[in-house]
Parts: structure tokens; sequence; C-alpha cells
């Protein structure tokens, strides 16, 4: 069974810095193409990063509205994905998902807030 | 950035009735279209892909179909299991881009 477990949301003030996790299970992560999406308190959902497998050299992209403030990476051998989030603006607070689109995670909360 | 327009913002249905959702986009996507079903409190769920493969354990009431820029999701037979609300996606071109989400209810 294919699981995706975010870790790390919560309650930070602008211009800080936090660290997300996605501990992943069920499936070949190594070969896999991950992606981080997020979720406004007014619902929409907005695609924020991908990283590739080592095959396609870990490439990776970015929502221009994140780029240069988060760093997405992985570990093949824990299986897990990050999202390393600096300089956070208000805008920034949602549900943040990882997710292979076939499958997605809980979701965990981040609020900017001062 | 490719823009996904999508309509109805909110549709109320009946039991048994059959719903489209439109998409469209602000350019050609060659069928890179995904659509999801959000259930209230859930993670979306992937329904379709390539804009009209059913992903593996999705009722064949869900159909996807179109090509270029105009995409539609159809459902049959309306259940009250299927209130949610249905996001289009497309994964054409980067940034990846989400419609704005149609929220269906039953009337």
């Amino acid at each position: 069974e294919v699981q995706l477990v975010e870790t790390g949301g919560s309650l930070v003030q602008p211009g800080k810095s936090l660290k997300l996790t996605c501990a992943t299970s069920g499936f070949t992560f190594s070969n896999a193409w991950m992606h981080w999406v997020r979720q406004s308190p007014e619902k929409q959902l907005e695609w924020v990063a991908q990283i590739k497998a080592k095959s396609n050299n870990y490439a990776t992209y970015y929502a221009e509205s994140v780029k240069g403030r988060f760093t997405i990476s992985r570990d093949d051998s824990k299986s897990s994905v990050y999202l390393q989030m600096n300089s956070l603006k208000e805008e920034d607070t949602a549900i943040y998902y990882c997710s292979l689109f076939a499958y997605w995670g809980q979701g965990t909360l981040v609020t900017v807030s001062s | 950035d490719i823009r996904m327009t999508q309509s109805p913002a909110s549709l109320s249905a009946s039991l048994g009735e059959t719903v489209n959702i439109e998409c469209l986009a602000s350019e050609d996507i060659y069928s890179d279209l995904a659509w999801y079903q959000q259930k209230p409190g859930k993670s979306p769920q992937l329904l379709i892909y390539n804009a009209n493969s059913l992903q593996n354990g999705v009722p064949s009431r869900f159909s996807g179909s179109g090509s270029g820029t105009q995409y539609s999701l159809k459902i049959n037979s309306l259940q009250s299991e299927d209130v949610a609300t249905y996001f289009c996606q497309q994964y054409n071109n980067y940034p990846l881009t989400f419609g704005s989400g149609t929220k269906l209810e039953i009337k």
C-alpha cells in the first residue's frame, strides 16, 4: 500500500524558516517524481515544486511564487522528500501535500502569522 | 503560465442525474490533463489522467473527454458519495496549474 506522510507544519512568524518532510512507503521511491502541492485557506490548489529521480539528475522545478525561497530535496535511502521553506510570507499559509498525483498524503498545515 | 478556467464554480444536481464540468486551457495542452475529486477534509484523489484514462479503482460512471484547449469531466448516475469539489490540472508545461474547482452538491 502506497503511503505518504507529511510532517513539520506549524505556526511560524513571517520571515522565518520551516522544513517539511514527507516519508513514503509502498512503492519504488528512487524512481518516483515527487511533488509538493499546497491548498490555501480559500481551497485553491497550487503546485509548489517537483523533484525528479536520479536518472533525471534530480532535476527540480518550482512555482514562481516560491522560487528562490523554497528548496525541494530527496533522500532515496530514506524514501523521503523534503521542502525547505525560507523567508516565509503570510500568503504561504496553506495545507502542504506531498504527492505523486496518483497518490497524496494527508497534508500538513503551515500557518505564517505574527 | 497556462491558465485553467473551470466551470461552473458550483453545481447542484439530483441523484441519478448526469453532470458535466468543463475546463478550458489558455493554450493547447495536448491532453495532458487530470481530474481530481476532493471530499471535505480529505486529500485530492485522482480520477482521470491523460484527459480520458480512468484511474484504477475509480467507478466507471466517471469519464473524461476533450482535446486541445477544451476538456470535460462527466459523471453519470450521480450518487450521494459524489458530493465533493472537482479540480482539473494541466501537466503539459511548467508551472503545473490547477483549475479553481467545481463544488458539486446534491439537490
